[in-house]
């Protein structure tokens, strides 16, 4: 079975710098994709970026990207220019390629603090 | 994302009632999952669903939950006789499809707020 790690389970982040937030995955699987979400505190899970396992190109969404490290299994994310409205918590997950097992797995969060 | 529709967003139950769930995909989608997010935690996988069918309910609890999707109608999480370990918030997420496309993506509701009393 595979599992996500987030090791972190706070940061916190001056406005206009850059935070990274760290996670580790653990599977056997070649192909799979890898999201992080953001949980604000509506509550409501909003995909901030996705990356396929087998693209070397690391994914970047405006001021969102990854450093995806395929043979450490590991899957940052990068805030660049944080801003107040960022504050939230922030799941890494894995998802299967293969039909049947295609759920998410996610970490345990982590919470972004953003000091203005 | 406001396309997953869940209701009730706010559920009040007594000990020992039962307590429904209900989520319509978005549009096109034909892959339901529901996930659990217990207070501080993150969310767990609970059942994956298609059309009539149960694909994966290993993070079910054995007893008390039950899920479906039928042919026509939303999906349903049921959970009977609810305890107040039952509180938590429910996401139901959808998807276009369970297996490799492009742009193959899991897409939240808003998620329902159990709360036994």
């Amino acid at each position: 079975a595979q599992t996500v790690t987030q090791s972190q389970p706070e940061m916190s982040v001056q406005e206009a710098e850059t935070v990274t937030l760290s996670c580790t995955y653990d599977t056997s699987e070649s192909d799979y994709y890898l999201f992080w979400y953001k949980q604000p505190p509506s509550r409501q899970m909003i995909l901030v970026i996705r990356q396929e396992a087998y693209k070397q190109q690391n994914a970047t969404e405006n001021r969102f990207s990854v450093n995806f490290q395929k043979a450490a299994k590991s899957f940052s994310l990068k805030i660049s220019d944080s801003q107040l409205g960022d504050a939230a918590m922030y799941f890494c997950a894995y998802r299967s390629y293969t039909g049947a097992n295609s759920k998410l797995t996610f970490g345990k969060g982590i919470t972004l603090s953003v000091r203005p | 994302n406001a396309g997953v529709m869940q209701n009730p967003r706010h559920l009040v139950r007594r000990r020992g009632q039962e307590a429904r769930l209900r989520c319509s995909p978005m549009k096109g989608h034909s892959h339901v999952y529901w996930y659990r997010q217990l207070p501080e935690e993150g969310l767990k996988f609970m059942v994956y669903l298609q059309k009539e069918n149960i694909i994966d309910e290993s993070g079910m609890p054995k007893e008390r939950f039950s899920a479906e999707f039928p042919k026509e109608g939303p999906s349903i999480l049921r959970i009977q006789q609810v305890v107040r370990g039952d509180s938590a918030a429910y996401f139901c997420a959808s998807s276009p499809v369970g297996g490799l496309t492009t742009g193959n993506t899991i897409y939240f509701g808003e998620g329902s707020w159990l709360t036994v009393v």
